[in-house]
């Protein structure tokens, strides 16, 4: 079974600091895509990243950025310059190319403090 | 605005009631998710179609059940509602495998 793990059900950083979310996950796929998505107090989900899994180099969008150890099966997420409105729940997202499935892990709730 | 439109936002109804919620997808997108999540939980997968067609099919119970119409908005049913059905319930949509854009939510109410 595909299966995708957040073992960091809380994690607190201090405003301006960087943080890291772990996220590992199983399949015997070898063409696949990964997503962090982000649902702040309001609920939304939004999209934070995508890494392709074919790509060896770790994507990036501004603040984030991801680990992707693909022999590992680990995609971190790292936040770096920590904002109060990053606050919010993060989901780990796994989606077999191909497949139109998006499978999820339990979350990580982060909170940014002052 | 991930352009996927989800009605009502809210609905508080009646135990034993049955409610419709409605989904519109981003233009040109096939694929429609439905999820569940309860109260500070996880995103339960209940059911995706494509295309007008079942593709994939979760955690739903019997008491729901959806379709996607040729114009490719969906529709949640849920019917002989409980108190613990009380969740937000998510659509998402994809054109393909990349990335599912998600709808703001229903945030249904059971009393």
């Amino acid at each position: 079974a595909q299966t995708v793990t957040q073992s960091q059900p809380e994690m607190s950083v201090q405003e301006a600091e960087t943080v890291t979310l772990s996220c590992t996950y199983d399949t015997s796929e070898n063409n696949y895509y990964l997503f962090w998505y982000k649902q702040p107090p309001s609920r939304q989900m939004i999209l934070v990243i995508r890494q392709e899994a074919y790509k060896q180099q770790n994507a990036t969008e501004n603040r984030f950025s991801v680990n992707f150890q693909k022999a590992a099966k680990s995609f971190s997420l790292k936040i770096s310059d920590s904002q109060l409105g990053d606050t919010a729940m993060y989901f780990c997202a796994f989606s077999p190319s191909g497949t139109y499935k998006y499978i999820f892990g339990t979350g990580t709730r982060l909170k940014v403090l002052a | 605005d991930s352009g996927v439109t989800q009605t009502p936002k809210h609905l508080i109804t009646a135990t034993g009631q049955r409610v419709t919620l409605r989904c519109s997808p981003r233009s040109g997108d096939l694929s429609v998710y439905w999820y569940q999540q309860s109260l500070d939980q996880g995103l339960q997968f209940l059911i995706q179609y494509y295309n007008g067609e079942e593709r994939a099919k979760g955690n739903i119970l019997e008491r729901f059940s959806a379709q996607q119409f040729p114009d490719l908005h969906s529709e949640l049913n849920l019917s002989s509602l409980e108190l613990g059905d009380s969740a937000l319930y998510f659509c998402a949509s994809s054109a393909g495998d990349r990335e599912a854009f998600f709808g703001q939510g229903t945030r249904l109410t059971v009393v």
